[in-house]
Formats: structure tokens, C-alpha cells, sequence
């Protein structure tokens, strides 16, 4: 069966980088595309970052672009999320997601599989 | 940037009740709308693509609907284990709403 294993998470200093990862069984790694997803305890959902099966595409929203790098390493079945200049209210559990095309069409997908999240805290 | 915005906030029902949640883009999404349930301490799970479109496995009381900017979700007969936040997400820039909370009366 599918499993997104997290890891990576803790408290660190505003400014201070961390880098979290995913490691993925079940599937064939290569061949889907992944994405980030960042909820503060008891808030909703943000989307954070994407990346392409093949990694040339790589899509960030506003919040964290230029502070964010995602990354895949298909060797190890494994996504990384790079998280420089740590701010404040990047404070959130981050789940990694699994992209689900369900046609070839470029907006025709959904998330169907969840990694367990892993918690971040940007405090001094 | 598309904006979601789900109505209501959140509700308390009964179970057996029919329970309607509302998801309004601010801009024309055509169909390219999920929704997704997530329990307390636990990661989200989809239940429908495609604004109208059951994920294998989800029981067949969830339904969904519409097109363009206002999609809804529908629970025919609402069950204890709905007990739940709903979000919508578009896919374009892959927006979430900020949810709905339910809650068995």
C-alpha cells in the first residue's frame, strides 16, 4: 500500500533553515509528481509547493516563494522541502501529498495520498 | 489570484440529516474542483474530483455538483463518522477554501 513517511520537523529560530522530507513506498515514485501542504493547528490548508514527476517543474505559492526549494531525490523515493529564512508564521504542520492525475489534462488531478505531517516551529 | 469561499463556516446536524455545504470561486474554474475530509489529527482524504466525481471507496451519500464558480457538496443521510472539516480546493493554483466544520448534533 501507499505510505509518505515524514521527517525533519522541530523548532528552529526565525531566520534559521530546516529542510523536511518524505519518503515514499508503495508506488513508483518517478512517476507522479508531489506536493507540499502546510496547516497551522487549527487553521486550514495552504498549499505550499509542488513538483513534477520528472522534477523540471517546480511551482511555489506566494508565501514562501524565494525562501522554499522543493526537491526529489528518485533514487531514494524520497521529496524534500528546503526551508530557508524561516519566519514566524511558517509555523505549521507540513504534510507531503501525493498528485493524482485523472486525466491528461493539465488541471485534472487531486491529492490522493497524505503523508502523517510533520510539525515546524519558527520561535525565538 | 482564485479565491474559495465555503459557506457555512460550520454547522451541527443530526444524523440522518441532509447536509449541503457551499464552495464559491472568485473566478470561473470550470469543474477543476476537489473536496477533501479531514478529521482531528488526522491528514486530509479526498472524497470527490471533478466537482461531481466519487473517489473509489467513499461512501455513495457524499455527492457533488456544479460548475463554473459555485460547486456544492452534498450528505444525503449524515452519519457519525462525518463528524469532520470539508475543504474545497481548486487546482489552477491549487487554492483551498478555509473549510467547514460538522458536527453531529
Amino acid at each position: 500500500q501507499v505510505q509518505l513517511v515524514q521527517s525533519g520537523g522541530g523548532v528552529v529560530q526565525p531566520g534559521r533553515s530546516l529542510r523536511l522530507s518524505c519518503t515514499a513506498s508503495g508506488f513508483t515514485f518517478s512517476h507522479f509528481g508531489m506536493h507540499w501542504v502546510r496547516q497551522v493547528p487549527g487553521k486550514g490548508l495552504e498549499w505550499v509547493a509542488f513538483i513534477s514527476y520528472d522534477g523540471s517543474l517546480k511551482y511555489f505559492g506566494d508565501s514562501v516563494k524565494g525562501r522554499f526549494t522543493i526537491s526529489r531525490d528518485d533514487s531514494k523515493n524520497t521529496l524534500f522541502l528546503q526551508m530557508d529564512s524561516l519566519r514566524t508564521e511558517d509555523t505549521a504542520l507540513y504534510y507531503c501529498a501525493k498528485d493524482r492525475p485523472y486525466t491528461s489534462g493539465w488541471y485534472e488531478y487531486f491529492f490522493d495520498h497524505w503523508g502523517q505531517g510533520t510539525l515546524v516551529t519558527v520561535s525565538s | 489570484d482564485i479565491q474559495l469561499a465555503q459557506s457555512p463556516s460550520s454547522l451541527s446536524a443530526a444524523v440522518g440529516d441532509r447536509v449541503t455545504i457551499t464552495c464559491r470561486a472568485s473566478q470561473s474554474i470550470g469543474r477543476f474542483l476537489n473536496w477533501y475530509q479531514q478529521k482531528p489529527g488526522k491528514a486530509p482524504e479526498v472524497l470527490m474530483y471533478a466537482a461531481s466525481t466519487l473517489q473509489g471507496g467513499v461512501p455513495s451519500r457524499f455527492s457533488g455538483s456544479g460548475s463554473e464558480t459555485d460547486f456544492t457538496l452534498t450528505i444525503s443521510s449524515l452519519q457519525p463518522e462525518d463528524s469532520a472539516t470539508y475543504y474545497c480546493q481548486e487546482t489552477y493554483r491549487r487554492t483551498f477554501g478555509q473549510g467547514t466544520k460538522v458536527e453531529i448534533k
